[in-house]
């Protein structure tokens, strides 16, 4: 049973167009993340709810929108994509709002844009 | 900015030696952490050491950690084939919630 769930794993998309990537995690974490990995394998933190509510907003254009319905799903929906979208988001899940245990992530979503 | 360094970008090594990497990071931490990823997949979470500890061990991991000079290093000895992937040093600052700020990762290859 996957513990960090994301969906789908591939996408190929035209600029302009707008998609989700859902998540969800059955590990009864409080905590959810998404993190973008670059072409160079930078990871860098997007967003991060706790219980539903947002906690971090790390200066990601508003085209990039998160929604948790609930503690267990963190979607990402992406407006008018763009090339430099192109990159491998990471869904990932921890206890608690403080970080004192790891990370659990997703296997990720790589978004391609044409 | 970025919070972590890790050092060396890339390192290949063959099965049975020890492989070493190093961690260098700019703010005061909470924990550190080392998180493996094998080529398309996502990151999987090897071991924490706390701000108060210096050296940690989990079966052919030892993580040392050196707060004075902000630096951390992850030893796997008796390496493997399948131990080849990308090790990422990951760090939680103090006093910040949420927020693991990850290294720029070594790319381990272990060859037979």
């Amino acid at each position: 049973d996957t513990a960090v769930s994301q969906t789908p794993k591939y996408l190929v998309t035209q600029m302009g167009n707008d998609k989700s990537i859902k998540c969800e995690q059955n590990l009864g974490h409080d905590t959810m993340y998404w993190y973008k990995q670059d072409s160079k394998k930078f990871l860098k933190i997007m967003f991060s709810y706790n219980n539903k509510e947002l906690i971090i907003n790390e200066t990601v254009p508003n085209r990039f929108s998160p929604k948790s319905p609930d503690k267990a799903h963190l979607n990402l929906h992406i407006n008018s994509l763009e090339l430099g979208d192109s990159a491998v988001y990471f869904c990932a899940s921890s206890h608690g709002l403080f970080i004192m245990d790891g990370y659990t992530f997703g296997s990720g979503t790589r978004l391609t844009v044409v | 900015s970025q919070q972590g360094e890790e050092d060396p970008q890339a390192l290949s090594i063959q099965e049975g030696e020890n492989a070493t990497m190093n961690c260098s990071y700019k703010t005061s931490i909470n924990n550190l952490q080392w998180y493996r990823q094998n080529s398309g997949r996502g990151l999987v979470h090897l071991i924490l050491i706390r701000s108060n500890e210096r050296e940690k061990h989990s079966g052919r991991l030892r993580v040392t950690l050196d707060t004075s000079k902000k630096s951390s290093s992850l030893l796997i000895t008796a390496s493997r084939a399948a131990d080849t992937a990308s090790y990422f040093c990951a760090t939680a600052r103090t006093g910040t919630a949420s927020k693991l700020t990850f290294g720029t990762g070594t790319r381990l290859q272990v060859t037979l």
